[in-house]
Order: structure tokens, then sequence, then C-alpha cells
């Protein structure tokens, strides 16, 4: 059965204070993993699909990293309005393209 | 582009009744969308699949009689929580994968929608 367990739970940063979060996965044949951004009240955003190890995509202050057991997700110069929930998900072979999300870590920006 | 909408927004209903939430992809034809639960505090859960023109199939411990799917076209996907009751009270959210080549296992989720039952 595939795993996704991500850490810390919760995160504070100091505006600037870089951090990386960590996604360890569990899956018997990775076809994609996932990173989202979500917001209170609202669906995941769309952030990163990462799809072999080795693999490395940036996106502003985001850069997401990913191993054969794991991936980061590396926040440089963290802004108040990078504050949300991010999400980490794996597909796949075997799971018909649904995703298999982690519980998220909350991360909270501040001034 | 790759937009999913919902609606509605939110839907406060009395125990006992049935209550609809429709799915669209509006800017693309979505070969597969999904349906999710989000718990406060808690994570997305998957509740079903569903392919246009066929059933759809549903995760362990989701009844198929409780919440009805319908995949009535490429781009449209309705939930229907029937009999609806308070424990039913949650955050659906869909999500829809474009049809296109190459890019298969990518997914685009709607706002969702806040459903309180009374």
């Amino acid at each position: 059965e595939d795993q996704v367990t991500q850490s810390p739970e919760a995160l504070r940063l100091q505006e600037g204070e870089s951090s990386s979060l960590n996604c360890s996965y569990t899956v018997s044949g990775l076809r994609g993993l996932f990173w989202y951004r979500q917001d209170p009240g609202k669906g995941p955003e769309f952030l990163f699909t990462l799809y072999s190890a080795g693999e490395e995509k940036e996106k502003e202050r985001l850069k997401a990293t990913l191993t054969k057991k794991e991936s980061f997700l590396h926040i440089t110069a963290p802004k108040p309005e990078d504050s949300a929930t991010y999400l980490c998900a794996v597909q796949g072979v075997d799971s018909g393209y649904a995703l298999n999300f982690g519980k998220g870590t909350s991360l909270l920006v501040t001034p | 582009g790759a937009v999913v909408s919902q609606h509605p927004s939110r839907v406060i209903c009395k125990s006992g009744t049935s209550v609809k939430i429709e799915c669209r992809s509006l800017d693309f034809q979505a070969t597969t969308m999904f349906w999710y639960r989000q718990f406060p505090k808690q994570s997305l859960m998957l509740m079903a699949t569903s392919n246009e023109g066929s059933k759809a199939t549903y995760e362990q411990g989701v009844e198929k009689d409780k919440f009805l799917i319908n995949h009535a076209s490429l781009t449209l996907s309705t939930l229907t929580v029937t009999s609806a009751h308070p424990e039913d009270s949650s955050f659906y959210i869909c999500s829809a994968t474009p049809r296109r080549a190459g890019t298969y296992n990518e997914q685009f989720f709607g706002p969702g929608t806040r459903l309180t039952v009374l």
C-alpha cells in the first residue's frame, strides 16, 4: 500500500528564513510525485510534478527535489504570502491515476 | 488553462435531504475526474474515480448508494450525497485529469464545496 509521510506537521519561519519540507514515500512503482499548495477553505493549487529520482523543478521561491524515497520542497527567503499548507501526493502505477496524499505541512511565515 | 470549477461553493441542508455538487473542467476535456473528501485538519481522502460514460470506481469504505457519481460528459461530473446526515458534513473537492498527450497523470483541483448538514 502506498504511504506518504510529511514532516514537520507545522513550521513557523521568519520572513527571509529559508527552510525545507520533507515528504517520505513508499510506493510499488512511482508514476509521479506531486506538490500542491492549499489555502484555508480552498482546493489544492498545483505546484510541481516530479517523475524520477534526481529530478528538480523550480518556481519562484520554491524548489522541489526527488530521490527514490523522499522529496523535499525548499523555500528560499519566504514571504508572508507563502503561508499555506503544502501537500505532497504520490501516484503509483497501481493507483489508476488517483493521488495518495500526505497530511501536509502547515507553513506560517511571519513578517 | 486547466481550470476546474465546482458549484455550489457552500451548502447547508437539513438531515435527510440530498445535495448535488457539480464539477466542471472549464478549458479542457477531462479523461478522468476524482472526488475527494477533506475533514478539518486532515488531508484529502479519495472517495471515487469516474470516467466519462462508465460507472464510478469507489474506494473501500465509501458507500456507492449514498454518494452517487454521474460523469455525464468530458467536462462535467456530479456528486450527489443522498439522505445526508451530520456526519457527511465535510469539504468535498473534485479534480480532473486533462485529456491530452503526455500529461495523462496531471490533476487539477476545483475550489471545493463546503457541505454542512444540520
